[in-house]
């Protein structure tokens, strides 16, 4: 067991709409990265907070956003939603660099 | 910015038989190489890695070699299993593991099919 939690495991909205999905890092990970992996394909970097700022960025639009709370925790954002946005999103917690998965947040965008 | 291919996308092997997967990037400045392991519905979990300081590094029944100048590396799994049967994703990395805004950037993946 990783001790990655994040929520929810799944869910389902609708084009236009905002989600917000939430992590829970391993005890003690100051590093929080977000991945989107679309069916079929591997996983893509969407960005890094470490202690609480955003400390490095992969090719998505501004309207992916996220924070890092003092305890580590995070959030990942994603506004006016887009069909394309449907996939699993991972996060990942590290204190040394190897990244520590947890099981995602499956979203569904119809 | 790094780029990663993976071949081949799907792989089916006889079970004792070996898996071998292969992984081509484009950044000479990556220096550390993960593989992981994802059943389906489940968390990608990291299987082995290695550095660009070494050249071959082996976990039981999996190995992962590097070539630098080639910039290619590979994972070989022998005497598979059913239980081997998941999607293996290569990924690079450059900077370190503890550098800041670091990033992974992995290949697409190859569905390994183990059969009884």
């Amino acid at each position: 067991e990783t001790g990655v939690t994040q929520s929810p495991t799944h869910l389902i909205k609708t084009r236009g709409q905002q989600v917000t999905l939430r992590c829970s890092s391993q005890s003690g990970h100051n590093t929080v990265s977000w991945y989107q992996q679309a069916l079929g394909q591997g996983p893509q970097f969407i960005f890094q907070y470490y202690r609480e700022e955003e400390n490095g960025r992969g090719n998505f639009p501004p309207r992916f956003s996220g924070l890092q709370f003092p305890n580590y925790s995070s959030e990942l954002n994603v506004n006016a939603l887009e069909l394309d946005d449907s996939a699993l999103y991972l996060c990942a917690s590290s204190l040394t660099g190897e990244l520590f998965f947890g099981e995602g947040s499956r979203l569904t965008v119809l | 910015g790094e780029n990663v291919e993976q071949h081949p996308s799907t792989l089916s092997v006889q079970e004792g038989d070996s898996a071998v997967i292969k992984c081509t990037y484009s950044d000479s400045a990556s220096n550390y190489f993960p593989w992981y392991k994802q059943e389906l519905g489940k968390r990608p979990q990291l299987i082995i890695d290695i550095r660009s300081n070494v050249g071959e590094k082996k976990d039981q029944r999996i190995a992962v070699t590097l070539n630098k100048t080639a910039k290619h590396f590979s994972l070989h799994i022998t005497e598979t299993q059913p239980e081997d049967s998941a999607v293996y994703f290569c990924a690079a990395l450059k900077g370190g593991l503890s550098a800041a805004g670091n990033k992974l950037t992995f290949g697409g993946g190859t569905r390994v099919l183990v059969k009884p």
